[in-house]
């Protein structure tokens, strides 16, 4: 299996533009989580699935940010309008059954704001 | 609601001297405990977790850690470090029950000097 995979690995983009990040989970694994990591505020959950439903979106900073998982091998991360400080690493994550097992993590995207 | 604490911002040591780092969790009911480690510039991988049985958990790359029940603690210790655990490491908590995902704490960056 080739892990979580996320892309992109890098992405620039100018305020107001729209970003879309995607995560492909293990296959197999039935929740998937976006999590956000700054040097300010560490590891933050934004939202996770299970069986393809948002669970919990607590996290998700404003309506700026929507998650989508339309079946099991795909979920994307929207942001729009984009700003500067939502520059940070977001890393996509999935488990099965909740993460029992614990997670396993993608390589993650590296998103600056300018 | 779950928290969890790491009172060890940065650590440095040199190679060949032991390692603790503490972590301690937030939470009434019965956890899930995992700590994860992070090289510089990669994503975060799984060192070790705990679910139940023998407090004492042994992950790879030689590392362990304890559970301590009354004290709500779950740290981190390796007898002898080398310059390639130079990483960020982070504990994760998540209830055993209901759906909560992981909550990790802020991390704490460890600076092994050869």
């Amino acid at each position: 299996d080739a892990g979580v995979i996320q892309s992109p690995r890098h992405e620039v983009t100018e305020m107001g533009q729209e970003v879309t990040l995607r995560c492909k989970p293990i296959s197999g694994h039935n929740s998937l989580f976006w999590y956000r990591q700054t040097m300010m505020r560490g590891l933050e959950l934004l939202i996770y699935f299970n069986n393809n439903v948002p669970i919990d979106d607590s996290g998700m900073p404003e309506d700026r940010f929507s998650a989508k998982m339309p079946n099991a091998s795909f979920s994307t991360l929207k942001i729009q309008p984009s700003e500067p400080r939502d520059s940070a690493v977001y890393f996509c994550a999935s488990s099965f059954d909740r993460g029992i097992d614990g997670y396993t993590f993608g390589s993650g995207t590296r998103l600056t704001v300018v | 609601a779950q928290s969890v604490s790491q009172h060890n911002h940065h650590v440095i040591l040199s190679e060949a001297a032991s390692l603790e780092l503490g972590c301690n969790y937030s939470y009434g009911g019965t956890v899930n405990l995992f700590w994860y480690v992070q090289y510089p510039g990669q994503h975060l991988q799984l060192l070790l977790k705990y679910f139940s049985g023998d407090p004492l958990v042994k992950g790879i790359k030689g590392f362990e850690a304890e559970f301590i029940k009354s004290k709500f603690s779950f740290n981190l210790r390796k007898p002898s470090v080398q310059w390639s655990d130079t990483a960020e490491y982070f504990c994760a908590v998540n209830a055993r029950t209901g759906r909560r995902a992981l909550t990790f704490g802020s991390g704490t960056r460890l600076q092994v000097q050869p």
